[in-house]
Formats: structure tokens, C-alpha cells, sequence
């Protein structure tokens, strides 16, 4: 089970629409539609995004949106804020209650 | 409001072992399973098993399944992690996390406990 392939930077300005990336295998992002991503800021708890590829928990913004293709799952923010700023990471299911998250992508907002 | 807390940080010598709970709170505990990850020091996160909290069954990573057991106490609506023989690589701030009710999706998480293996 390795971790999923995130790209460990990516940087936008405010207001501005960036978009990260989050490559598995067929035995994980490409077999399930199950696709969560989380921002972390460092000494906080995660926090849920999206779920199941394209879902938005209730509370989280709607510049928020994630979406699928093959074994490739992104995550979309528009309208870039300065709260924004923080590490993001993919976590797919991967069959028999196990799961793999992505090395994170950091996110500065220039 | 769903909380997961978590016990306070551990430093621990090669070799020993640590146990980090995670009270839930404000939700049916045996409803949903417990997941624990990890995080290494300028590392990603890493989902390292699962319990699920009505039947105790689990499943583990292979690179820790000799030395890791998940258990919980319903009781109390604790669940526990035991990592054994403890090496350095081990040092890391680990996270209980509950999955949802469709039992894929890891949605509330704990606020981390920093376990340090130091000589």
C-alpha cells in the first residue's frame, strides 16, 4: 500500500483558483469514488473538505470542490483567502476498512 | 458537537511501549470505528489501522502489524492504540479519527498526541 502522489507545493494569490492533485492506483482512488481531502494547519487537528470525491461537509465553503478522473482525484479552491494557507492532503478507501493518504501539498497564499 | 480527546504527550526510551487513548464524546461510540494515524516530523499523514468499536474487529499496516494493537472499551467510549518495541521512526504525533456512518469516509479527528522515543 503505498501513499498517494500529491505535488508538495503549490501557491496562488488571493482570489486566484488553484488546484491539487492526488494520483493512486487502481486498487485505491481508481477502484472507489471515496476520495477525502483535509487541510491541516500544523498543531491543529485535520479537518474534512470533501468527501467521497465531491462532497462538502456542512460548514465548509463552497470555494471548496473536488472531482475524479481515472486514478486521479483534485481538489479545486477558488477565490483564494489567506486563511487558506496550510497543508492539504488526499486519503482514498482502499477496499477492507484499510485507507492511504497522499504526502500532503503545502499551500501558500502569496 | 463531536470531540475525540486524546492523552497528553509521551517520551519514551527504545524498546518500550506507549499507549495513547481517544475518548469520544457527544455521538453513539459503538456506531462508528475508530481509525489512528500518524505523522512523522516534516512527514505526510499515515493511516496506520483501523477497530471497528462494535465487534473489536481491525485491521492494520503491515510495517507495524507485529508491534501495534487497537482496542476499546465501550464503556467509556475510549479507544486505544499500543505501539510495542518503540524505535526511533516511530517518534510522531499520532491522531484517533472516527470514519462515518458509511464506513468509508474519516471524518472527526483528535487533536494528536506528540509520542517521542528518545535515549
Amino acid at each position: 500500500q503505498s501513499a498517494l502522489t500529491q505535488v508538495a507545493s503549490v501557491s496562488g494569490s488571493p482570489g486566484q483558483s488553484i488546484t491539487i492533485s492526488c494520483t493512486g492506483t487502481s486498487s485505491d482512488v481508481g477502484s472507489y469514488n471515496l476520495v477525502s481531502w483535509y487541510q491541516h494547519h500544523p498543531g491543529k487537528a485535520p479537518k474534512l473538505m470533501i468527501y467521497e470525491g465531491s462532497k462538502r461537509p456542512s460548514g465548509v465553503s463552497n470555494r471548496f470542490s473536488g472531482s475524479k478522473s481515472g486514478k486521479t482525484a483534485s481538489l479545486t479552491i477558488s477565490g483564494l483567502q489567506a486563511e487558506d494557507e496550510a497543508d492539504y492532503y488526499c486519503c482514498s478507501y482502499a477496499g477492507r476498512s484499510t485507507w492511504v493518504f497522499g504526502g500532503g501539498t503545502k499551500l501558500t497564499v502569496l | 458537537q463531536v470531540q475525540l480527546v486524546q492523552s497528553g504527550a509521551e517520551v519514551k526510551k527504545p524498546g518500550a511501549s506507549v499507549r495513547v487513548s481517544c475518548k469520544a464524546s457527544d455521538y453513539t461510540f459503538i456506531n462508528y470505528g475508530i481509525s489512528w494515524v500518524r505523522q512523522a516530523p516534516g512527514q505526510g499523514l499515515e493511516w496506520m489501522g483501523w477497530i471497528d468499536t462494535y465487534n473489536g474487529n481491525r485491521n492494520y499496516i503491515e510495517k507495524v502489524q507485529d508491534r501495534v494493537t487497537m482496542t476499546t472499551d465501550t464503556s467509556t467510549s475510549t479507544a486505544y492504540m499500543e505501539l510495542r518495541s518503540l524505535r526511533s521512526e516511530d517518534t510522531a504525533v499520532y491522531y484517533c479519527a472516527r470514519v462515518d456512518s458509511s464506513g468509508y469516509t474519516v471524518d472527526y479527528w483528535g487533536q494528536g498526541t506528540l509520542v517521542t522515543v528518545s535515549s
